[in-house]
């Protein structure tokens, strides 16, 4: 199985600053087929289900907010919060879906300071 | 916009069965494909199970193979979870979402389904 390892854990960061989250997995997950990367990541704030942001690593979904950028290829990558903001206040999740099964990183809890 | 409601879950006992139900609207069933993943108390997202459009292909998370079964009904607009000889490591959140594929970006609000003597 991929595994698929976050950090850090936690991280509190004031209002309007940026937060940036990491994401290593354990096997590239970079196609050369397809040349896309079978990455994405989650939003999920408290009491929610997941919310899709971005996938193929750095394709921000329909309705999310441009300060949300992904990047990375292979087996690292980065999402960036360029501005926080109260509502962004959530776990964030990352995904694999290169291999079965698809394995999720343990997730980043995004807070205020 | 697409909707997706589960149903069934509750409290049962170790060894026990229950059947989760999935209803989606406001979008085409047949062409997504749908998960199930679970979130235990308080931990990260598990996958559990997937399924694709025509119902010919089914995935699995090995803690689950063989106790659990994914099935659809695409008449019915509709995705089901069998959960038989229940483990209390299977108290979760249980939350069925579709897609293109294995990334799921239509999720329902979940279910929890509690497993305790």
């Amino acid at each position: 199985d991929i595994v698929m390892t976050q950090s850090p854990d936690s991280l509190a960061v004031s209002l309007g600053e940026r937060a940036t989250i990491n994401c290593k997995s354990s096997q590239t997950l970079f196609s050369t087929s397809t040349y896309r990367n079978y990455f994405a990541w989650y939003q999920q704030r408290p009491g929610q289900p997941p919310k899709l942001i971005v996938s193929w690593a750095s394709t921000r979904e329909s309705g999310v907010p441009d300060r949300f950028s992904g990047s990375g290829s292979g087996t690292d990558f980065t999402l960036t919060i360029s501005s926080l903001q109260a509502e962004d206040v959530a776990v964030y999740y990352c995904q694999q879906y290169h291999s079965s099964p698809v394995t999720f990183g343990g997730g980043t809890k995004v807070q205020i300071k | 916009e697409a909707q997706l409601e589960e149903s069934g879950g509750g409290l049962v006992q170790p060894g026990g069965s229950l059947r989760l139900s999935c209803a989606v609207s406001g979008f085409t069933f047949s062409s997504l494909y749908m998960t199930w993943v679970r979130q235990a108390p308080g931990k990260g997202l598990e996958w559990v199970a997937n399924i694709n459009q025509d119902g010919t292909d089914k995935t699995y998370v090995d803690s689950v193979r063989g106790r659990f079964t994914v099935s659809r009904d695409n008449t019915k607009n509709s995705l089901y979870l069998q959960m038989n000889s229940l483990r209390v490591e299977d108290t979760a959140v249980y939350y069925c979402a579709g897609g293109a594929g294995w990334l799921a970006d239509k999720w329902g609000q979940g279910i929890l389904v509690s497993v305790s003597s």
